[in-house]
C-alpha cells in the first residue's frame, strides 16, 4: 500500500476520443511524476508537476498534458487518442523533487483505444 | 542520454535456487540507481536504490544488488528464491538534477518453478 490511488483502474476508448485519469497523491507530497508503460516494456517518463507547474516532460507530444491541484491530486488529459496509447499510466509521488525522496506509484490505470 | 539495458527479457528458476538479474546502463556522471517490482495488476514497488557509498546495496525481500563503476552494471540478487518472487522486475536510472523522472529497462520477466 504506497497511499497513491488512481482512477479509473480501466477504461476503452476510441480513436479522436479524449480521456482524463486521475492521480491522488500521498498526503504532503508536492511532486507527481505520470508514466506510461506500453504492454512488454518498461515505463517512460511523461512529464513531471512540481507544486502545480509543470517540471519537465519526456519524448511525448503536446495533446498529453497535465494539471496538479492543491489537495495533491493531478490528472493526465490525452487528446486525439491514438492505437499506440493503449497502455498502463502510471503515477508516481514523491515528497519533494529533491534527491532523497522515494518515489510511490500508484497501481495504474489500463487504457485501451480502439 | 541516459539508458539501461536488461539483457533477459525472461528468466526461470527453481524455487530455492539463486537468481541474478543483470541491468547495464549508459550516464555520463554518477547515476543514481534502482530496483524496482512489479507482480500482475500492481504498480512498481521499490526493491532497492543506490546512490552513492558503499556499492553492495541491501534491500527488502532479501534482495541485494551490486554497482560497479567498471562495467556500468548494477545487478540484482537473491540467494534463495521464493515462489512470491515471480513477477517482472525493472532496472531503472536517474540523475541527481532529475529527481523522479526515471529512464527504465525493458524489465525481465521472473518464473519460479516449484
Amino acid at each position: 500500500e504506497t497511499g497513491v490511488t488512481q482512477s479509473p483502474t480501466h477504461l476503452i476508448k476510441t480513436r479522436g476520443q479524449q480521456v482524463t485519469l486521475r492521480c491522488s497523491s500521498q498526503s504532503g507530497h508536492n511532486t507527481v511524476s505520470w508514466y506510461q508503460q506500453a504492454l512488454g516494456q518498461g515505463p517512460q517518463f511523461i512529464f513531471q508537476y512540481y507544486r502545480e507547474e509543470e517540471n519537465g516532460r519526456g519524448n511525448f507530444p503536446p495533446r498529453f498534458s497535465g494539471l496538479q491541484f492543491p489537495n495533491y491530486s493531478s490528472e493526465l488529459n490525452v487528446n486525439a487518442l491514438e492505437l499506440d496509447d493503449s497502455a498502463l499510466y502510471l503515477c508516481a509521488s514523491s515528497l519533494d523533487i529533491s534527491n532523497t525522496g522515494e518515489l510511490f506509484f500508484g497501481e495504474g490505470s489500463r487504457l485501451t483505444v480502439l | 542520454a541516459q539508458s539501461v539495458t536488461q539483457p533477459d527479457i525472461h528468466i526461470t528458476v527453481s524455487e530455492g535456487a539463486s537468481l541474478e538479474l543483470r541491468c547495464n546502463y549508459s550516464y555520463g556522471a554518477t547515476p543514481y540507481l534502482f530496483w524496482y517490482v512489479q507482480s500482475p495488476g500492481q504498480g512498481l514497488q521499490l526493491l532497492l536504490k543506490y546512490f552513492s557509498g558503499d556499492t553492495l546495496v541491501q534491500g527488502i525481500k532479501g534482495f541485494e544488488a551490486e554497482f560497479k563503476r567498471s562495467q556500468s552494471s548494477f545487478n540484482l540478487r537473491k540467494p534463495s528464491v521464493h515462489w512470491s518472487d515471480a513477477a517482472e522486475y525493472f532496472c531503472a536510472v536517474g540523475a541527481a538534477d532529475s529527481w523522479g523522472k526515471l529512464q527504465f529497462g525493458a524489465g525481465t520477466q521472473v518464473v519460479v518453478t516449484p
